[in-house]
Order: structure tokens, then sequence, then C-alpha cells
């Protein structure tokens, strides 16, 4: 079954820690996408790959870093330079096809505590 | 600056009404418009989608409309049942001829539908 998969769904970290996302498709697709969604405001787009070895910064950037070594995977760190990292995070993928639309990951819950 | 407004936080809908979500969007660049429902604590799923060369777009229960000159658009579900529940997201992309461009996205609408 072709999808989407980030793990964990639940991660719990210390104020202070880097913690690193996991993001993997094996749908084919080119382009990679994070979003952070908090309570009340929509999908902010935080970094974006549309192609390996070589991401762009979204709106919200600051805090976060990420990779694109492998298509199938995208990896989120959320650094201790990152105010707010409590948050629910979305990662997305789509292909290189004019109007098309981006499939969603199940995302993941992390609480700094 | 929020290019893309949602303005009602939540709508609530007799089961087998119609329910209307709106959208508004301020910069003049964006050509493809989607409309994605998200289950709380769950990934958005895509809905329905409409590029700026149609004004309506129709795939069974939901039509979207859009209206360039007014920089709106709306989505239609008809006749709305429990299941539609859910969040709903407006999202628009430039340059989407080109493929693979980000996507800017509403503060979400929270439908509720009253059986």
């Amino acid at each position: 079954d072709g999808g989407i998969t980030q793990s964990p769904k639940y991660l719990f970290r210390k104020e202070g820690q880097n913690v690193t996302l996991s993001c993997e498709q094996n749908l084919n697709h080119d382009a990679m996408y994070w979003y952070r969604q908090d309570p009340g405001q929509g999908l902010r787009l935080i970094y974006y790959s549309q192609i390996v070895n070589d991401f762009q910064k979204g709106d919200i950037a600051e805090g976060y870093s990420v990779s694109r070594e492998k298509k199938e995977s995208f990896p989120l760190t959320v650094t201790s330079a990152q105010k707010n990292p409590t948050a629910f995070y979305l990662c997305a993928s789509s292909s290189k096809r004019p109007y098309n639309e981006q499939f969603f990951g199940p995302g993941t819950r992390l609480t700094v505590l | 600056d929020q290019q893309v407004k949602q303005n009602s936080p939540s709508l609530s809908v007799q089961e087998g009404r119609i329910s209307i979500l709106n959208c508004d969007y301020t910069n003049s660049m964006f050509d493809y418009f989607l409309w994605y429902k998200k289950y709380p604590a769950e990934g958005p799923t895509f809905l329905i989608s409409i590029s700026s060369i149609k004004d309506k777009n129709e795939d069974g229960r939901f039509t979207v409309f859009l209206n360039k000159s007014a920089k709106h658009l709306s989505l239609h579900i008809v006749p709305s049942q429990p299941g539609d529940s859910a969040v709903y997201f407006c999202a628009a992309s430039a340059g989407s001829n080109f493929g693979n461009e980000k996507l800017t996205f509403g503060t979400g609408t929270r439908l509720t539908i009253i059986p």
C-alpha cells in the first residue's frame, strides 16, 4: 500500500533537547513538505523539498532543520532554539504534475515538557 | 499577513441540509485552490480542487465555486451527513502549472452536522 508514514504518533521531550521526527513516503513523489498545526490555526509551512539534496525554508523555519538525502525520506529536527515546539507536525508529499494535490501523513504530536 | 482566510471558525448544519464553507484570499497570483478535510489527531485528506480557469468543480456531494473577481471560493456539501463533521481547510497555490508548488492554508472551519 502506498502512503506516507510518520513516526512516532506521540513524542515527549524535555525542554532543551533536540528531537527528530520521521517522515517516509513510498509514493515516488518528488516533493515533500513539513507543516505545523497549532490550536485554532491553519497549517503553517516549515520546510519543503522539491528534489533530493535540496530544500527551502517555509514561513516558520526558525528553530527547525531538515535533510533530504533520499527521495523517500524527509526528517525534521526540532532544535532547542525553537521557542514553542509543542505542536502537531504534519508531513506531506506531492508528485511533479501540474495542479496536483499534496498527500498528508497521519502526523506526530510533539509535547515538550 | 493571512493570505487565505476562513472567517467562520465553526458552522453547525442539520443533517440532510446544505453546508456552505467560505474562503477568501488576497494574493492575485494564486491559481489553484484546494479543500482538505481533517479529523482530530489525523492528517488532512484531499477533498476537491479547482483551477483559476474554472468557476465550478463538482465531485459527488461536494462542489467548489470560485469567484476570481471577489477573490472568494466556497465549498458546498449537499446533503450533509454526520460523517462530514470535521475541520475543513481551504488552501491555495501559485504557479501551479509547474507542479509541486507550496500551499498556503486558511485557519479552518469546524463543521458539525446535527443529526
